[in-house]
């Protein structure tokens, strides 16, 4: 079966403007992660759903960061009035939850974002 | 909170050496601790697990144990190859990876023939 999907794969925008990210998780992964790869800070947690709602958000830096999920299903990260620091990777993770023992994460190629 | 430490690299070994990169942690309780790999070009793989104190993860001749005296999960392998070159990510989870993952900054291995 497919994995996780993302798209664009790629993103130029100028600063200011407003990206959306777009991820589609493995089909039945009730689990849904974003994290951000960037030269100075490594990989860092964003958010995860589990289902719909996002139990934490503290990873997100800023006010300027968002992200939905709609059915269970594909997720949207929304990055408003873009700054330069905002340039990275962008990945997305999915898993089926089972239990708390253990969990595999899946990730997608990510969306590599460029502010100009 | 969660911290992942590891050595960054890069580390240059040559073909058929034995590999250690060191990964120490810091977080309350329990953690699930893993290694992941991201191989040039292609994304973040699984690379192995344990869940919990004195649990080995092992995977394509890939071995780490989980040490809970010592905070650590050391990765080793006995004889690498120029195919294993490639990102090392040390990370852990407190919700055995059903929350988000902290990653440590990860560790460049370069293979030479």
């Amino acid at each position: 079966g497919a994995g996780v999907s993302q798209s664009p794969s790629n993103k130029v925008t100028e600063k200011g403007k407003d990206v959306e990210l777009r991820c589609d998780p493995i089909s039945g992964h009730t689990a849904l992660y974003w994290y951000r790869q960037s030269l100075g800070q490594g990989l860092e947690f964003l958010i995860y759903f589990q289902g719909n709602s996002a139990p934490d958000k503290s990873g997100l830096p800023s006010d300027r960061f968002s992200a939905e999920r709609t059915g269970g299903s594909v997720s949207t990260l929304t990055i408003q009035r873009t700054q330069q620091e905002d340039s990275a990777v962008y990945l997305c993770a999915s898993s089926l939850v089972r239990d708390r023992l253990y969990n595999e994460q899946f990730f997608g190629p990510g969306t590599r974002l460029t502010v100009l | 909170g969660n911290s992942v430490t590891q050595m960054e690299g890069p580390v240059t070994l040559s073909e058929e050496a034995f590999l250690t990169i060191n990964c120490t942690y810091t977080a309350t309780g329990y953690p699930s601790l893993f290694w992941y790999v991201q191989y040039p070009g292609e994304g973040l793989q699984l690379l192995l697990k344990a869940t919990k104190a004195d649990d080995k993860g092992s995977n394509k001749g890939f071995e780490a144990t989980y040490r809970k005296e010592t905070t650590s999960f050391h990765l080793e392998k006995g004889s690498v190859q120029v195919s294993d070159s490639a990102v090392y990510f040390c990370a852990l989870s407190q919700g055995g990876g059903a929350d988000g993952l902290t990653f440590g900054k990860g560790t460049h291995l370069i293979i030479q023939p």
